[in-house]
């Protein structure tokens, strides 16, 4: 168990459709990362969050959007829903103590878009 | 753009057998890092590698660096069914502060009896 809590673990919904992604970093890390893993893309970067601000966007689409809150738990917004954002999503975080790099992550959340 | 690239993708391997997987990348960087992906599960960390010439171990596998020929490795001694999972290599690409790490296709290994 890596620390890092995502909800819901399973999603279904159809095409048009917005659900949000919940996501809990490690006890005591600011740093927030989200990715996409599917299987003609693999593992690509999202967006990261750093106490509360942006740090930096990867390949997020325009109709996917997060925030991190001040309690430091982080949501993912996905509007507009595709056959094709169906993936699993994983949530990242890293510490700032003794900082290495290293990214923990959380369970996923798989989306299915019917 | 960093491109990190593994090969094989794929790996049959008997049990009590060695084998390698590479991992090649584009740009300078000497933050490096494994991890293994169970099918529908979570990554789990097993290396991270943070120098040049940097090597780890962990039971039956062994992973390296080298920064000057942006390549890492990952061997696998005496190869037994419990192995059988995806590994990434991912590379930290330093350019900003925070790490935002590129992974690389993943190496499904499958270790048979």
């Amino acid at each position: 168990d890596s620390g890092v809590t995502q909800t819901p673990k399973h999603l279904i919904t159809a095409t048009g459709q917005r659900v949000t992604l919940r996501c809990s970093p490690r006890s005591g890390d600011l740093s927030v990362y989200w990715y996409q893993q599917s299987l003609d893309q693999g593992l690509q970067f999202l967006i990261q969050y750093y106490n509360g601000e942006e740090r930096a966007k990867g390949n997020i689409l325009e109709r996917f959007s997060a925030q991190q809150f001040p309690d430091l738990h982080s949501e993912l917004n996905l509007s507009s829903l595709e056959l094709g954002d169906s993936a699993l999503y994983f949530c990242a975080s890293s510490t700032q103590l003794g900082y290495t790099g290293e990214l923990f992550f959380g369970e996923g959340s798989r989306l299915t878009v019917l | 753009e960093l491109k990190v690239e593994q090969n094989p993708l794929f790996l049959s391997m008997q049990e009590g057998k060695n084998y390698t997987i590479y991992c090649n990348y584009s740009t300078t960087s000497d933050r490096l890092y494994w991890y293994r992906q169970d099918p529908g599960k979570s990554l789990e960390s097993l290396f991270v590698l943070l120098s040049n010439g940097a090597v780890k171990q962990e039971g039956r596998l062994m992973a390296s660096l080298d920064t000057k020929a942006r390549l890492s490795t990952l061997h696998i001694t005496a190869a037994v069914h419990d192995l059988s999972a995806t590994y990434f290599c991912a590379v930290d690409p330093q350019e900003t502060s925070g790490s935002r790490l590129t992974f690389g296709e993943g190496t499904q290994l499958t270790v048979n009896p």
